[in-house]
């Protein structure tokens, strides 16, 4: 039982330049997050998810899009990379709306 | 919820002392509230949390206490060791709100030996 998963750890990337971040979980969870974390400011929704072939927008939703095809896979997509989305990037599930959300490992994304 | 203040920012306490996080929320619909700890270079996780229908939630040395007239909610730490030294974020939850939590600042608790 892995948890919650991403894929890569840490990615370098030039303005402009686009990716796909990858979380996976295997807890059979609903509800899948994404977050951004900055110094100082907490953790931010980017978007979730509440099922399978669901997506909605978060509190930062933009220059990002997401992807929710199979219940266990949400993919976080940046189309045109900003220095601005320099970031550690967090992927979050949960069985239901008020209760425990499990973490990834994070990402560390640098747009340079 | 919408924003939620979490006070202090950073906190110093002596290993073995106590240590309490405030945070207020302005969203009367809240009915959620966890509180996650995140160790340098971690993922946070969550440590404890309370729903809107209980004053007070105990787990060993960690206790959080809910006060829903003046909307704010506290993490005690009792006892603190330096395991205890991390970022503590408050979050809250609103009904109807599809699990969007929103997150205090965060509160960098170091405990000195």
């Amino acid at each position: 039982n892995a948890g919650v998963t991403q894929t890569p750890k840490f990615r370098v990337l030039k303005t402009g330049q686009s990716m796909t971040l990858l979380c996976a979980q295997d807890m059979n969870h609903e509800y899948m997050y994404w977050y951004r974390q900055d110094p100082g400011m907490g953790l931010r929704l980017i978007h979730y998810s509440v099922g399978e072939g669901t997506t909605a927008k978060g509190e930062v939703p933009d220059g990002y899009n997401v992807s929710r095809l199979k219940k266990q896979n949400f993919l976080l997509g940046l189309e045109s990379a900003a220095p601005s989305q320099t970031s550690v990037y967090f992927c979050a599930s949960s069985r239901d709306e008020a209760y425990e959300q499990y973490f990834g490992p994070g990402t560390r994304l640098t747009v340079t | 919820g919408e924003n939620v203040e979490q006070h202090p920012s950073t906190l110093s306490v002596q290993e073995g002392d106590s240590a309490v996080i405030k945070c207020t929320y302005s969203d009367s619909a809240s009915n959620y509230f966890p509180w996650y700890k995140q160790e340098l270079g971690k993922r946070p996780q969550l440590i404890i949390d309370i729903r809107s229908n209980v004053g007070e939630k105990k787990d060993q040395r960690i206790a959080v206490t809910l006060n829903k007239t003046a909307k704010h909610f506290s993490l005690h730490i009792t006892e603190t060791q330096p395991e205890d030294s991390a970022v503590y974020f408050c979050a809250d939850l609103t009904t109807d709100s599809w699990g969007k939590l929103q997150f205090g600042a965060g509160t960098q608790v170091v405990v000195t030996p």
